[in-house]
């Protein structure tokens, strides 16, 4: 039972390049989350799932999309990297809507 | 948005209780509090969460006052190992109905030897 794992942990992209941040789940459950870490800031949402084939915007969504074809893989996709994207990713999932959720390592993304 | 407001630091001596506390006087009846923890640069742990019942676990009790306005984490037996940063959030949605979890920036928390 590995948890959430998520991959890479470490990233450099340049200015426009595009990249997916995996993230995936041994535990069956329904809830996923992406979610962004940045220094002074608490973490905020960019999207979330709420089951295979469903996902949904957060707070912060632009720049970012999500899929959700499987239970256990919900990745971040990033089209045009900016610099504004520089950040910790961490990936977070949950068996039930009101549940604490379990937090992947994090993917530290730097954009230059 | 119900927002919560913590201290930014707490110290602690090891073996004594930590009482870190959360004000979320704007949340509504259907919000629960959650509280994390996050250590260093790992990925946030959950920790407990509570609608209006006091509950405890294995890891911490949460203690939420009657009128649901503030929220008290107590870790019963503070060790090294609790250094950490202690995030108290309640759920919610923004303006464009957009699900979220409002995290603050927490209290440090330092357990001192």
């Amino acid at each position: 039972n590995a948890g959430v794992t998520q991959t890479p942990k470490f990233q450099v992209l340049k200015t426009g390049q595009s990249m997916t941040l995996q993230c995936a789940q041994d535990m069956n459950h329904e809830y996923m989350s992406w979610y962004r870490q940045d220094p002074g800031m608490g973490l905020r949402l960019i999207h979330y799932s709420v089951g295979a084939g469903i996902t949904d915007q957060g707070e912060v969504p632009n720049g970012y999309n999500v899929s959700r074809s499987t239970t256990e893989d919900f990745p971040l996709r990033l089209l045009s990297a900016a610099p504004s994207q520089t950040s910790v990713y961490f990936c977070a999932s949950s068996g039930q809507a009101n549940y604490g959720y379990t937090f992947g390592s994090g993917t530290r993304l730097t954009v230059v | 948005d119900a927002k919560t407001t913590q201290p930014p630091s707490m110290d602690c001596a090891e073996g004594r209780a930590a009482n870190l506390p959360c004000n979320h006087s704007t949340i509504s009846g259907n919000e629960y509090v959650y509280w994390y923890r996050q250590i260093h640069s790992q990925g946030p742990q959950y920790i407990i969460h509570g609608l209006k019942n006091n509950e405890t676990n294995e890891m911490a009790s949460l203690i939420i006052t009657e009128d649901r306005k503030s929220s008290t984490l107590i870790l019963p037996h503070a060790t090294l190992r609790d250094t950490a940063v202690y995030y108290c959030i309640v759920r919610g949605y923004n303006a464009g109905n957009n699900r979220k979890l409002i995290w603050g920036l927490g209290t440090s928390l330092a357990v001192n030897p």
